[in-house]
């Protein structure tokens, strides 16, 4: 099936400062979301984005859907313990979500 | 409160047992979907139903099955044939298929093998 490359794997950053990650595919998709997943839990959706070149916030939150339809990022500004977590993109062309393997993010305090 | 519950959390399976995790919404969406995650995969699709019996296969459903014989129930069943079925399973359900609707998700069952 198809794939997502979602970069950066894992993420070690210290309390307070930004993060960037991204998403990137060879199809263009029509819908880009962002979850987040604790430990043992099922993944939470963070923001939709449904038009190419759309910028949404929720929060401290930002993401993107890129122009081109092949690429979303996600920035997560100062960052506090409780960012702590796996977060997903995940695509969709009107089919099932196809989802990236995730971004680990690690906060030191 | 509306949402997704899975039963049960933790499930463990002798080899050559068939098991089934229960999924069940009251949020009334027409589609739901099950996909297995296993450490540094992501998730991936085994099954996936837009409408009451009936459903498609993902791109992992071999060695598993499912049924929809209620809007509000997809259950899967874990057969003898999948050769390696220790995962965290996930279900998730959507309101209206394939018009890009955000899908929300339970909280998982793991299943180990004995």
């Amino acid at each position: 099936g198809q794939q997502l490359n979602q970069s950066p794997q894992s993420m070690f950053i210290q309390e307070g400062e930004d993060v960037s990650m991204n998403c990137t595919s060879s199809s263009i998709f029509n819908t880009w979301l962002w979850y987040k997943q604790d430990p043992g839990e099922g993944p939470v959706l963070l923001i939709a984005l449904y038009k190419a070149g759309e910028l949404t916030s929720n929060g401290r939150l930002t993401a993107q859907f890129g122009i081109t339809r092949k690429d979303s990022f996600l920035n997560i500004s100062a960052s506090i313990p409780s960012d702590v977590g796996i977060y997903f993109c995940a695509g969709s062309q009107g089919t099932p979500l196809v989802f990236g393997k995730g971004t680990r993010l690690s906060v030191i305090a | 409160d509306g949402g997704i519950t899975q039963s049960p959390k933790y499930l463990f399976r002798k080899e050559g047992q068939n098991v089934t995790l229960s999924c069940e919404q009251n949020l009334n969406h027409d589609a739901m979907y099950w996909y297995r995650q296993d450490p540094g995969q992501g998730l991936r699709l085994i099954y996936y139903s837009q409408i009451v019996n009936d459903f498609q296969k993902g791109d992992i459903a071999e060695g598993y099955s499912v049924s929809r014989e209620k809007k509000e129930s997809f259950p899967l069943t874990v057969t003898s044939a999948q050769k390696n079925p220790t995962a965290f399973y996930l279900c998730a359900s959507s309101s209206i298929p394939g018009v890009n609707q955000p899908q929300h998700f339970g909280d998982g069952t793991r299943l180990s093998i004995l």
